[in-house]
C-alpha cells in the first residue's frame, strides 16, 4: 500500500526566504506525483502537476521536483510571501487517477 | 471560472443521527470523487465515481455510508448512523476523465461535526 510522507509538518519562515517541502513515497510505480495548497477550512487548488516521465514543474516562484526512483520530491518556493501561507499536500497517482495523499506541511511566511 | 459546488459547507449532528452531503461537479467533468479529511491530516480517497458507475469504493465504510451518482452528474454521500469518529471535513473533487494526467478539481468542502 502506498504512503506519502512530508516533512516537516509545520514550517515558520521570515517573509522573503526561500524555501523547501518535502515529500516521500514508498511505491516508486506511480504516473504522476502533486503538490496541492489548502487554506483554513477550504477546498484544495493544485499548484503543479509532474509527469512519471519528468523530472521537474515550474509555475511562477514554485518549482517541484521528481525523483521516482529514490521516491522524493520536493516543492520550492522562491522569495516567500505571507499569501504564501496555507498547508501544502503532496498526492501521488498510483493507478486510475486515484490519489494517495501525505499529511500536509503547514506553512508560515511571517510580514 | 466553473467550480465544484457542495452543500452544506457546515453541519453538526448528534451521534446515531443520517447526515447526507450534496456535491455538483464542474459541468462536463465524468469522473467525481469524495474525499474524507480529518482534521491535520491528508485527505483519503473514501470513492470513485466514471459517470453514475463505481469506479472504487474499498475504503468507503460500507456498513454506515453510501454514496449514489445516478444520473451521472450531481452525487450524494450519506452516513446513517453517525459517529462521533466521522467528525471530519469532507471533499467532493471532479476530473474531466479517468486518464492519469487529469488535474482535480476541489469544491470547499462540508464540515461535519458529530455530538
Amino acid at each position: 500500500k502506498q504512503e506519502v510522507t512530508q516533512i516537516p509538518a509545520a514550517l515558520s519562515v521570515p517573509e522573503g526566504e526561500n524555501l523547501v517541502l518535502n515529500c516521500s513515497f514508498t511505491d516508486s510505480a506511480i504516473y504522476n506525483l502533486q503538490w496541492f495548497r489548502q487554506d483554513p477550512g477550504k477546498g484544495l487548488t493544485s499548484l503543479l502537476l509532474i509527469q512519471s516521465s519528468q523530472r521537474e514543474q515550474t509555475s511562477g516562484r514554485l518549482n517541484a521536483s521528481l525523483d521516482k526512483s529514490s521516491g522524493r520530491s520536493t516543492l520550492y518556493i522562491a522569495a516567500s510571501q505571507p499569501g504564501d501561507s496555507a498547508t501544502y499536500l503532496c498526492a501521488v497517482d498510483n493507478a486510475g487517477n486515484m490519489l494517495t495523499f501525505g499529511g500536509g506541511t503547514r506553512l508560515m511566511v511571517k510580514p | 471560472e466553473a467550480e465544484v459546488a457542495q452543500s452544506p459547507r457546515y453541519k453538526i449532528t448528534e451521534k446515531s443521527q443520517a447526515v447526507a452531503f450534496w456535491c455538483d461537479p464542474i459541468s462536463g467533468h465524468a469522473t467525481l470523487y469524495w474525499y474524507r479529511q480529518i482534521l491535520g491530516q491528508g485527505p483519503e480517497l473514501l470513492v470513485q465515481f466514471q459517470d453514475e458507475s463505481v469506479v472504487d469504493d474499498s475504503q468507503l465504510p460500507k456498513d454506515r455510508f453510501s454514496a449514489e451518482r445516478l444520473k451521472g452528474v450531481d452525487s450524494t454521500l450519506k452516513i446513517q448512523p453517525a459517529e462521533l469518529g466521522d467528525s471530519a471535513m469532507y471533499l467532493c473533487a471532479s476530473s474531466l476523465a479517468l486518464a492519469q494526467v487529469e488535474t482535480q478539481y476541489f469544491g470547499p468542502g462540508t464540515r461535519l461535526l458529530v455530538l
